[in-house]
């Protein structure tokens, strides 16, 4: 069974700090994904990564995946308000095609 | 514009009544789900549907039931719902190449509360 965490799992964090959320699972996989959700919304697919050392990055955000430690790390680079959000890493099990399982989420407040 | 859309959006109902919540996809996706959320335990999969009349359980099946008749529509039936079935609940869809599921596109959510 595939288990996929994240931690931490809450973070209060001030502006113009940086700081890394951290998703590690537990089987073989090269495909991972990142998810922003905003209070009371959906979720909204930030990164695609689909081989090791893929790396993606979008404005303050960057996204890294080392297959080999089963880690995917998100980089938050002097971070502002408007990233507050609840971020959620995915994972897709190698040739497999019943879904995606979802870490618990971290729930990041920037605070001014 | 590309999208999910799922109704009703939030919906209050009583034990035992039988509900259905719909979600339709304009993208010709293969691929449809549907994940429940709760405080503390992220999204889990309820049922997938990997093409038409395919359609298979996920991790928290137990008091769903799905369908899929059409490659555009996968409602999600509660024919006795219960008040832990209370919950987020979020329909996506992916375009599902070479076989793997791949990026997921979710619908904005439907609000149930069951009393």
């Amino acid at each position: 069974e595939l288990k996929v965490e994240q931690n931490p799992l809450f973070l209060s964090m001030q502006e113009e700090k940086n700081y890394t959320i951290y998703c590690n699972y537990s089987t073989t996989s090269d495909r991972l994904y990142w998810y922003r959700q905003d209070p009371g919304k959906s979720l909204e697919s930030l990164f695609v990564l689909l081989s090791n050392g893929a790396v993606k990055q979008e404005g303050r955000l960057m996204a890294s995946l080392d297959t080999k430690a089963r880690l995917s790390t998100l980089h938050i680079t002097a971070a502002v308000h408007d990233l507050s959000a609840t971020y959620f890493c995915a994972v897709e099990i190698l040739g497999g095609a019943d879904g995606l399982t979802f870490g618990k989420g971290t729930h990041l407040i920037i605070q001014p | 514009e590309a999208q999910v859309t799922q109704n009703p959006r939030y919906l209050i109902t009583v034990t035992g009544k039988k509900l259905t919540v719909t979600c339709s996809q304009n993208m010709n996706h293969e691929y449809m789900s549907w994940y429940r959320q709760d405080p503390g335990l992220g999204l889990r999969q309820i049922y997938y549907s990997m093409n038409v009349e395919v359609t298979d359980k996920g991790d928290v099946p137990e008091g769903y039931k799905v369908s899929r008749k059409e490659k555009r529509n996968f409602p999600l039936i509660l024919e006795s719902p219960s008040p832990n079935q209370t919950s987020l609940y979020f329909c996506a869809s992916s375009p599902r190449l070479a076989k793997n599921t791949g990026e997921l596109f979710f619908g904005e959510g439907s609000r149930l509360t069951v009393l």
